[in-house]
């Protein structure tokens, strides 16, 4: 089944302390994203990346990292994370072919007390 | 400045009406429009889409409007049933696919029995 994976889905922290998302999909899909949902913002994208090695910043890129390694995989990285970071967060992957559907993950409930 | 403007934050609407969700977008080179669903406690899911050298694409129940002049698209639900109850996303993007999808910020629309 093609899909889009996030782990964990429900993660409560403290500031500053280091964590990890990740996120894997089994489409062979070349670009990736991530993106947070806060109320009354929709939907803003984070950071992306067109294939493995290529990342660059979305619209709200500010406390977060990425990587691409490997071509399923895209963690988001939160070095130092504040209570501002406190959102729900989707990982989602499509094809570079123009005109290709994107793919969501289920999401990640972060809270950063 | 936001690109792509949803500007009804919620839309009700009786079982077997119509339901016409509208966006509204400013940058002209966008070519490709999304429709994405997202129910509670799931990531958001492909609805439809259409290309900017199409004024109409149908699925079913569900019909895309695109006005280029006007730079303003539509979604139809007809008709509306209890299960479309969910917050709906326009997305736009431009080139050949390998640029960000940029989204509005959502209408919440709601079915009544």
């Amino acid at each position: 089944e093609a899909q889009v994976t996030q782990n964990p889905r429900y993660l409560i922290t403290v500031t500053g302390k280091k964590l990890t998302v990740t996120c894997s999909q089994n489409m062979n899909h070349e670009y990736m994203s991530w993106y947070r949902q806060d109320p009354g913002l929709g939907l803003r994208q984070i950071y992306y990346s067109m294939n493995v090695e290529v990342t660059d910043k979305g619209d709200v890129p500010e406390g977060y990292k990425v990587s691409r390694k490997e071509k399923r995989n895209f963690p988001l990285i939160l070095e130092s994370p504040s209570p501002n970071q406190t959102s729900l967060y989707f990982c989602a992957s499509r094809s570079g072919t123009s005109g290709a559907k994107q793919y969501f993950g289920p999401g990640t409930r972060l809270t950063v007390t | 400045d936001q690109q792509v403007k949803q500007n009804s934050p919620s839309l009700s609407v009786q079982e077997g009406r119509i339901s016409i969700l509208n966006c509204d977008y400013t940058n002209s080179m966008f070519d490709y429009f999304l429709w994405y669903k997202k129910y509670p406690a799931e990531g958001p899911t492909f609805l439809i889409s259409i290309s900017s050298i199409k004024d109409k694409n149908e699925d079913g129940r569900f019909t895309v409007f695109l006005n280029k002049s006007a730079k303003h698209l539509s979604l139809h639900i007809v008709p509306s049933q209890p299960g479309d109850s969910a917050v709906y996303f326009c997305a736009a993007t431009t080139g050949a696919g390998n640029t960000p999808l940029v989204f509005g910020k959502g209408t919440r629309l709601s079915v009544i029995a």
